[in-house]
């Protein structure tokens, strides 16, 4: 039981490049969330899926696309990577989105974009 | 909007003493609240969720507290061991979203 996975770990862009984090879960929860972590801001929700084939904005969606691909795995793509995108992702599910369920987290993908 | 701030920032103490990290919350109207544990460099770890009728949740040396009137939530931390040094995060759910406070660093001396 791995519970979240997230690959890659590290990552080094250039800017304008794109790429896509991969996020699986092995816990059968139906709601899956992307957030990103930076200094002085905390965590930040970027998009989130309720449920297999459904996806919603957060709080800092721009620049950003996702893909809830199966019930398992949630995408975050990074079109055209640019500095203010450095961060550190994270990658979160849960039983449900509504109710007294915990969410569980990935270990992160350090990004940096020059 | 929601915001949540977790007071102090940072805190030292010697090993074995109890301490209180504390959270506050601006909308009382939640769902949930949830303490974090994480450590340098690694994902975040739940320690504790509160359901918003409840008034409290233990777990070992942990004991989390809500008073959603006020707005508050405090972890307390029973006999420290430098092990418990990380930074602790509150995280409060109004809805279908979590939103964090910027976390308590916490060390744990020898």
């Amino acid at each position: 039981n791995a519970g979240v996975t997230q690959t890659p770990k590290f990552q080094v862009l250039k800017t304008g490049q794109s790429m896509t984090l991969q996020c699986a879960q092995d816990m059968n929860h139906n709601s899956m969330y992307w957030y990103r972590q930076d200094p002085g801001m905390g965590l930040r929700l970027i998009y989130y899926s309720a449920s297999e084939g459904t996806t919603d904005k957060g709080e800092v969606p721009n620049g950003y696309n996702v893909s809830r691909l199966n019930k398992r795995e949630f995408s975050l793509r990074l079109e055209s990577a640019a500095p203010s995108q450095t961060s550190v992702y994270f990658c979160a599910s849960s039983e449900f989105s509504r109710g007294p369920y915990e969410q569980y987290f990935g270990p992160g993908t350090r990004l940096t974009v020059t | 909007k929601q915001e949540v701030t977790q007071i102090p920032a940072a805190l030292s103490v010697p090993e074995g003493e109890n301490l209180v990290l504390n959270c506050s919350f601006t909308d009382s109207a939640i769902y949930n609240l949830q303490w974090f544990r994480q450590d340098p460099g690694k994902g975040l770890t739940s320690l504790l969720l509160i359901q918003s009728s409840q008034r409290e949740q233990t777990s070992g040396r942990l004991n989390a507290s809500l008073d959603k009137s006020s707005g508050r939530s405090t972890l307390y931390i029973a006999a420290s061991q430098p092990g418990d040094s990380a930074t602790y995060l509150c995280a409060v759910d109004s809805g279908s979203r979590l939103t964090f406070g910027e976390g308590t660093q916490l060390t744990v001396n020898p």
